[in-house]
């Protein structure tokens, strides 16, 4: 298995702009997690799924974060309107039901200007 | 609320001196504690799963240990490669997520 897949890795975008992330998760598990991870407040748990349905969204900051899982092989985290605060790096983990821990990705940097 | 506190936020070590890193946490019931390593631009990778207070992991130069407070990774005789920031989180009991500390950055000196 290619494990869990990002993209983009790297974005830059200006203010107001909508941005989207992208996340293939490791094929048969069940759940998805998004996290944020900036230098003061460590990684954060923004979203989770349990096959598909999201389960606990209480980590989002503002309405301005939205995300969707459509199947069990894909996955997205938008902001719509990108702030200079959103400027972090976004991972996406995997993983199956129980305490395994996770699979995390290569994550998406990104830097709103 | 869980919490995870790791102690220090930064250690450099020459290679080959031993030393500990501290993970405090609070959980409303511990399913499973988590070491996790990170390298700078990547995620993190998983380490070792500890589950009940007496328990040890060992992997290579790496040992994890848990008592109900806390938990210790003990690095001995430290290579460069060993240089990274290491995680530590908690899973509660009837959850999936973890809560992670803001973690340790090592840095083993030739």
């Amino acid at each position: 298995d290619a494990g869990v897949i990002q993209s983009p890795r790297h974005e830059v975008t200006e203010m107001g702009q909508e941005v989207t992330l992208r996340c293939k998760p490791i094929s048969g598990h069940d759940y998805l997690f998004w996290y944020r991870q900036t230098m003061m407040r460590g990684l954060e748990l923004l979203i989770y799924f349990n096959n598909n349905v999201p389960i606990d969204d209480s980590g989002m900051p503002e309405d301005r974060f939205s995300a969707k899982m459509p199947n069990a092989s894909f996955s997205t985290l938008k902001i719509q309107p990108s702030e200079p605060r959103d400027s972090a790096v976004y991972f996406c983990a995997s993983s199956l039901q129980g305490p395994y821990g996770y699979t995390f990705g290569s994550g998406t940097r990104l830097t709103v200007v | 609320e869980d919490q995870v506190t790791q102690s220090p936020e930064a250690l450099r070590l020459q290679e080959g001196e031993s030393s500990s890193l501290n993970c405090s946490y609070t959980v409303s019931g511990l399913r499973g504690l988590f070491w996790y390593r990170q390298d700078p631009g990547k995620g993190p990778e998983f380490l070792f799963t500890l589950y009940s207070a007496g328990e040890e992991k060992e992997k290579e130069r790496l040992k994890a240990t848990l008592t109900k407070k806390e938990s210790f990774l003990h690095i001995t005789a430290p290579k460069p490669e060993d240089s990274a920031t290491y995680l530590c989180a908690v899973q509660a009991v009837g959850n999936e997520k973890l809560t992670f500390g803001t973690g340790t950055r090592l840095t083993i000196i030739p």
